[in-house]
């Protein structure tokens, strides 16, 4: 499974977009991207997910490059509640299906 | 309502006292695991499950137990739990191995004395 790269932490005001990098350059094409995210030492929650196209649901949009060594998710209108840890994941749907979680981005967004 | 409840949330025990933590999820998935959280090193896999009676070692099996007698049911099991397995645990559950969205439990917090 490819390892992903996301800065430790971010800083976003309230109300702006969130966008939050993570780089996979070693991921192989049947390889997907799935973000989750981490409240305080909450479950961690579900995203969005993505193979090649850039994907958008209610909670966030996903902007992979067209290379997929990288991608950004965006939140459009960050809240305080969207304060969290994103975990960028990258995995393939063959062998044991793991999730391999990294340390995330720490996100804080201000009032 | 949709959910993965795990017990207790929260323990204080001893070195050498077997314990279990239980999962549980009422969405009729196959795939179950277990994780445990600690600082600096992110989620790590402990096991996970295909299916009932079908279980297999994540990347930190050492010092656990699982077994999957019923699908909605994932107990973990620490025959003598050590310092070293303190730690933040969380149960996930999805459709099936390949399924994009997991769920996860709140989590357990064990602290070994």
């Amino acid at each position: 499974d490819a390892k992903t790269t996301q800065p430790p932490s971010m800083d976003c005001a309230e109300g702006r977009a969130a966008n939050l990098p993570c780089n996979h350059s070693t991921i192989s094409g049947n390889e997907y991207v799935y973000w989750y995210r981490q409240i305080h030492s909450q479950g961690p929650q579900y995203i969005i997910h993505g193979l090649k196209n850039n994907e958008t649901n209610e909670m966030a949009s996903l902007i992979i490059t067209e290379d997929r060594k990288s991608s950004t998710l965006i939140l459009p209108h960050a809240t305080l509640r969207d304060t969290a840890v994103y975990y960028c994941i990258v995995r393939g749907l063959s062998g044991t299906y793991k999730y391999i979680f990294g340390t995330g981005t720490r996100l804080k967004v201000l009032a | 309502e949709a959910q993965v409840t795990q017990n207790p949330r929260y323990l204080i025990t001893v070195t050498g006292k077997k314990l279990t933590v239980t999962c549980s999820q009422n969405m009729n998935h196959e795939y179950m695991s277990w994780y445990r959280q600690d600082p600096g090193l992110g989620l790590r896999q402990i096991y996970y499950s295909m299916n009932v009676e079908v279980t297999d070692k994540g990347d930190v099996p050492e010092g656990y137990k699982v077994s999957r007698k019923e699908k909605r049911n994932f107990p973990l099991i620490l025959e003598s739990p050590s310092p070293n397995q303190t730690s933040l645990y969380f149960c996930a559950s999805s459709l099936g191995q390949g399924a994009h969205e997991q769920y996860f439990g709140p989590g357990t917090r064990l602290t070994v004395t």
